[in-house]
């Protein structure tokens, strides 16, 4: 990847359990996106967070960032079946903000 | 509400043979990214275009050519394709009046390039 991992690379869970996810950036930056895909799918915007905010909500979506450790997880709460994707963060560079530079995704499996 | 459009949806070709993708971007959003995903892989950036201009280059062959036109509106173009151009390439679109990714990008459902 051209910015870092985000990890688990793959996680597995039942409907209602919540799903974290880790990413982690190499750069200083802009701000800090996170994606959905579908399999075979375009990406999805899912929550953008500024290097000046620590933590963000979106309906069962909360994003944190820790600009000092270079991180941010994605958690999502009471999962559904729907939920199963791909996720992956993305960061604007605070050097280059003409393109977002994409993590290495985590696969996300929810079973009813 | 419009969205990103790309065509075509699939595209099948033979190594060494040339291939066009189009992006249609949302209405009134001037600047348009390229991205190519390989199985499994992240999306990797290609190149992006604000106001018909170049404006970032990312790892993109030098088989590869790209251009954002009047209507801005753009295309990838790819020579002597090879067996490793096989990915879903996809487009995405920004309104650039807060920065060029001080915002969401929209994406388009992407062209699946297989070369055979």
């Amino acid at each position: 990847s051209q910015q870092g991992e985000e990890d688990p690379q793959a996680l597995s869970i039942q409907e209602g359990e919540n799903a974290t996810m880790n990413c982690s950036y190499k750069t200083s930056i802009n701000n800090l996106q996170w994606y959905r895909q579908n399999s075979g799918r375009g990406l999805v915007h899912l929550i953008l967070i500024r290097s000046n905010e620590r933590e963000k909500h979106s309906g069962r979506l909360r994003v944190t960032l820790d600009t000092s450790k270079k991180s941010s997880s994605l958690l999502i709460t009471a999962s559904r079946a729907a939920d199963t994707a791909s996720y992956f963060c993305a960061t604007a560079s605070s050097y280059n903000t003409d393109k977002l530079i994409f993590g290495t995704g985590t696969r996300l499996q929810v079973f009813p | 509400a419009a969205g990103v459009i790309q065509s075509p949806r699939h595209l099948i070709k033979e190594k060494r043979e040339t291939a066009t993708l189009k992006c249609y971007p949302i209405p009134r959003h001037d600047t348009v990214y390229w991205y190519q995903q390989g199985p499994g892989q992240d999306p990797q950036f290609l190149i992006s275009f604000y106001e018909k201009m170049q404006s970032d280059k990312g790892s993109i062959p030098d088989r590869f050519s790209a251009q954002q036109f009047s209507d801005y509106h753009s295309e990838l173009n790819m020579s002597s394709l090879e067996l490793g151009d096989s990915a879903l390439y996809f487009c995405a679109s920004s309104s650039s009046w807060q920065g060029a990714t001080n915002e969401k990008l929209f994406f388009g459902s992407g062209t699946q390039l297989s070369v055979l």
